[in-house]
C-alpha cells in the first residue's frame, strides 16, 4: 500500500536538544511539505521541497532545518533555536508543487519539549 | 498571504441532519482543498476543486471563485462524520489553512 509514514508518533525531548522527525513516502511524489499545528490555529508551513536536493522555507522556518537527499524522504530537524517546539508536526506530499495537486498527509508526530 | 476563515468553529448536529461548513478566503486562488482530521490527528483529503461542484458519497463541495467562498455539505449526517473539517486555499505553490470546524454528530 502506498502512503506516508511518520515516526515516531509521540516524541519527548529536553529543552536544548535537537530532534529529527522522520517522513517517508512511497507514492513517488515529487513535492513534500512539513507543517506545524498548534491548538486553535491552522496548519502552518515550515518547509517544502519540490524536487530532490532542493527545498524552500515556509512561513515559520526559523529554528528548523530539512534535507531532501532522496525522493522518498524529507526529515525535519527541530533545533534548540526553535523557541516553542512543542506541537503536532505533519508531513505531506503531492504529485508536484501546487498546481492543484491534492496533498496526502502522514499520521503526524506529537513533539513535547520540557 | 491568503487569509482563510471558516464558519462555524464548532457544530453539533443530530444524526441525519444536513450540514454546511463554510470557507472564505481573501485573495484569488488556483484551487481549494477540503480535509478531514480525526481525533488521533490524521488528515484525509476529501476534495480538491477549482470551480463548480464535486460530490463523493454523502459529501458535496462547492466553490464560487468570484465570491471567494466554498462550502462543504454533508447529507444524512452520521456519528462517524464527527471530525474537524479544514479548508485550505492554494495560492502559488503554497496552501493556507483555516483553523477548522469541529463537527460532532449525535446519534
Amino acid at each position: 500500500d502506498g502512503g506516508i509514514t511518520q515516526s515516531p508518533k509521540y516524541l519527548f525531548r529536553k529543552e536544548g536538544q535537537n530532534v529529527t522527525l522522520s517522513c517517508e513516502q512511497n507514492l513517488n511524489h515529487d513535492a513534500m511539505y512539513w507543517y506545524r499545528q498548534d491548538p486553535g490555529q491552522g496548519l502552518r508551513l515550515i518547509y517544502y521541497s519540490q524536487i530532490v536536493n532542493d527545498f524552500q522555507k515556509g512561513d515559520i522556518a526559523e529554528g528548523y532545518s530539512v534535507s531532501r537527499e532522496k525522493k522518498e524522504s524529507f526529515p525535519l530537524t527541530v533545533t534548540s533555536a526553535q523557541k516553542n517546539p512543542t506541537a503536532f508536526y505533519l508531513c505531506a506530499s503531492s504529485i508536484g508543487p501546487g498546481d492543484a495537486n491534492e496533498q496526502y498527509f502522514g499520521p503526524g508526530t506529537r513533539l513535547t519539549v520540557t | 498571504k491568503n487569509e482563510v476563515e471558516q464558519s462555524p468553529q464548532n457544530l453539533t448536529a443530530q444524526e441525519g441532519e444536513f450540514i454546511t461548513i463554510n470557507c472564505s478566503y481573501s485573495v484569488g486562488i488556483s484551487a481549494l482543498h477540503w480535509l478531514q482530521q480525526h481525533p488521533g490527528g490524521g488528515i484525509v483529503s476529501l476534495f480538491m476543486l477549482s470551480s463548480g461542484k464535486k460530490k463523493h458519497g454523502r459529501l458535496i463541495a462547492t466553490i464560487n471563485i468570484q465570491e471567494k467562498h466554498s462550502s462543504l455539505h454533508i447529507t444524512a449526517s452520521h456519528p462517524r462524520d464527527s471530525a474537524v473539517y479544514i479548508c485550505a486555499s492554494l495560492t502559488g505553490n503554497q496552501f493556507y489553512f483555516g483553523t477548522g470546524t469541529s463537527l460532532t454528530v449525535i446519534p
